[in-house]
């Protein structure tokens, strides 16, 4: 069975720094692109960052609003993805779900920044 | 960015009729490959997504029949059929021709 739980969530002031942990197992994660997307207290989606894997680089993209903000990277040795999120706005707000885009998504964790 | 616009907002429909949802988007989603990058997604109350269509018109695994995608290069169509209770939640269109991947801002079924 594919699990991908999330992890790390919390309120947190704005300014501050948050990381996020995806841990997953039940498919070839070595191989696998892993992304998070947030979901707006709107309910709008927003697709964030991605990683694709080691024969690709480990090359990432990120949606503008994040960029030199937030980080995704990946630990394969413990098939878990991460999102360290840095100098974080209140429109940052939002559940965020880890996955692999297509058939594979978390449960997701909430953060909410606010003073 | 590409822009995904879905009409209507909401829907209300009575079990055992049709659905459509509309989702236009704002560049022609067509690779070169002769791909068009266009997926539909479900998200029931209190759920995470799950993909219902990939590639426009291709029924993701285990998803009824009753569900159908199709479109030209920029204009896509998601039609249920036969509505039933269980299809309640949000429908959201997304692109994955390009990054930023993109997602509609959804449609919310309802039943009558």
């Amino acid at each position: 069975e594919v699990q991908l739980v999330e992890t790390g969530g919390g309120l947190v002031q704005p300014g501050k720094s948050l990381k996020l942990t995806c841990a997953t197992s039940g498919f070839t994660f070595s191989t696998a692109w892993m992304h998070w997307v947030r979901q707006s207290p709107d309910k709008r989606l927003e697709w964030i960052a991605r990683i694709k894997d080691k024969s690709n680089n480990y090359a990432t993209d990120y949606v503008e609003s994040v960029k030199g903000r937030f980080t995704i990277s990946r630990d394969d040795s413990k098939s878990s993805v991460y999102l360290q999120m840095n100098s974080l706005k209140e429109e940052d707000t939002a559940t965020y779900y880890c996955t692999t885009i297509l058939t594979d998504w978390g449960q997701g964790v909430m953060v909410t920044v606010s003073s | 960015d590409i822009v995904l616009t879905q009409a209507p907002l909401s829907v209300s429909v009575t079990p055992g009729e049709s659905a459509s949802i509309s989702c236009r988007s704002s560049k022609s989603l067509l690779s070169s490959k002769g791909i068009t990058s266009l997926y539909w997604y479900l998200q029931k109350p209190g759920k995470s997504p799950q993909l219902l269509i990939y590639r426009m018109s291709n029924l993701a695994s285990g998803v009824p029949d009753r569900f159908s995608g199709s479109g030209s290069e920029t204009d896509f169509t998601l039609k249920i059929s036969k509505v039933e209770t269980e299809d309640v939640g949000v429908y959201y269109c997304a692109q994955f021709l390009e990054y930023p991947l993109t997602f509609g801002s959804g449609t919310k079924l309802e039943i009558k």
